[in-house]
C-alpha cells in the first residue's frame, strides 16, 4: 500500500526550512528518502530502520515514529541545490519497496 | 564507476511492436528492479528480481515480462506495447533487498512513448 506523503508541494525561499511527511497505513520497519531532479534518476539521501532514530547530513535529517507510523524529512536554511522532488519509501512486504507520490520542493532565491 | 546502466534513454515505437529495455549493474547486486514513473503516482514497481533466475511482480506488472539470466542483467520486455505503457522506465539495484538498510541505485531513465 503507497505511503502517502505531505504536502505535495512546496516553495520556499532560500534559508527557509521544510518539513516533508510520509505517513503508511502498515506497520513500517524501515523507511527510504530519495530526491530527485527533474530529467534525472532518483538519488538515494537517507535509510531510517525502525527504532524512533534520527539521522541527518549535512542540514537534511529525518525522523521514524513507528508508532505512528509515519517520517519526516528536515530541510534546514534550504539552498538552491535542495529543489526537486522528494520520495519516501516503504517495505512494502515481500521484498518489495513501495514510493509515495513525491513532494516538489521549489528554492527560490 | 560503479553504476546502472539502462538502454534506449528514449524509445518512440509503436503499438504492438515488441521491445526490450536493457539494463545491467556493475556492482554484484543481488536485488534488481524495475520501476515506471508516471505524474502524480510517484514510482511503482513493476517486477523485481532477488537473485538469477528468481523473479516476482510488483505492484503494475501487467503486460510487461522479465528475466533474470545473469545476475549483472535485468532486462524488461514488453511483447505487445500498448500506449497506457507510454511512462518513465527506472531500473535500480541494490546488494540486498531493499528492507533494511540497502539503499536503491537508480539508472538513468528510459522515457518510452507507445504511439
Amino acid at each position: 500500500q503507497q505511503p502517502v506523503q505531505s504536502p505535495q508541494a512546496v516553495i520556499l525561499r532560500e534559508g527557509e526550512d521544510a518539513v516533508i511527511n510520509c505517513s503508511s497505513s502498515k506497520a513500517l520497519y524501515s523507511v527510504h528518502w530519495y530526491r530527485q531532479k527533474h530529467g534525472e534518476a532518483p538519488v538515494f539521501l537517507m535509510i531510517l530502520l525502525k527504532g524512533g532514530e534520527q539521522k541527518g547530513h549535512d542540514k537534511i535529517s529525518a525522523s521514524f515514529n513507528e508508532k505512528k507510523q509515519q517520517s519526516s524529512l528536515y530541510l534546514t536554511a534550504s539552498q538552491l541545490s535542495y529543489s526537486g522532488t522528494y520520495f519516501c519509501g516503504t517495505d512494502g512486504g515481500a521484498q518489495k519497496l513501495v514510493f509515495g507520490q513525491g513532494t516538489r520542493l521549489t528554492i527560490n532565491p | 564507476e560503479a553504476q546502472v546502466t539502462q538502454n534506449p534513454r528514449y524509445l518512440i515505437t509503436v503499438t504492438g511492436k515488441k521491445l526490450t529495455v536493457t539494463c545491467s549493474q556493475n556492482m554484484n547486486h543481488e536485488y534488481m528492479s524495475w520501476y515506471r514513473q508516471d505524474p502524480g503516482l510517484g514510482l511503482r514497481q513493476i517486477y523485481y528480481s532477488m537473485n538469477v533466475e528468481v523473479t516476482d511482480k510488483g505492484d503494475v506488472p501487467e503486460g510487461y515480462k522479465v528475466s533474470r539470466k545473469e545476475k549483472r542483467n535485468f532486462p524488461l520486455i514488453l511483447e505487445s506495447p500498448s500506449p497506457n505503457q507510454t511512462s518513465l522506465y527506472f531500473c535500480a539495484s541494490s546488494l540486498f533487498p531493499p528492507q533494511g538498510n540497502q539503499p536503491q541505485h537508480f539508472g538513468d531513465g528510459t522515457r518510452l512513448s507507445i504511439l
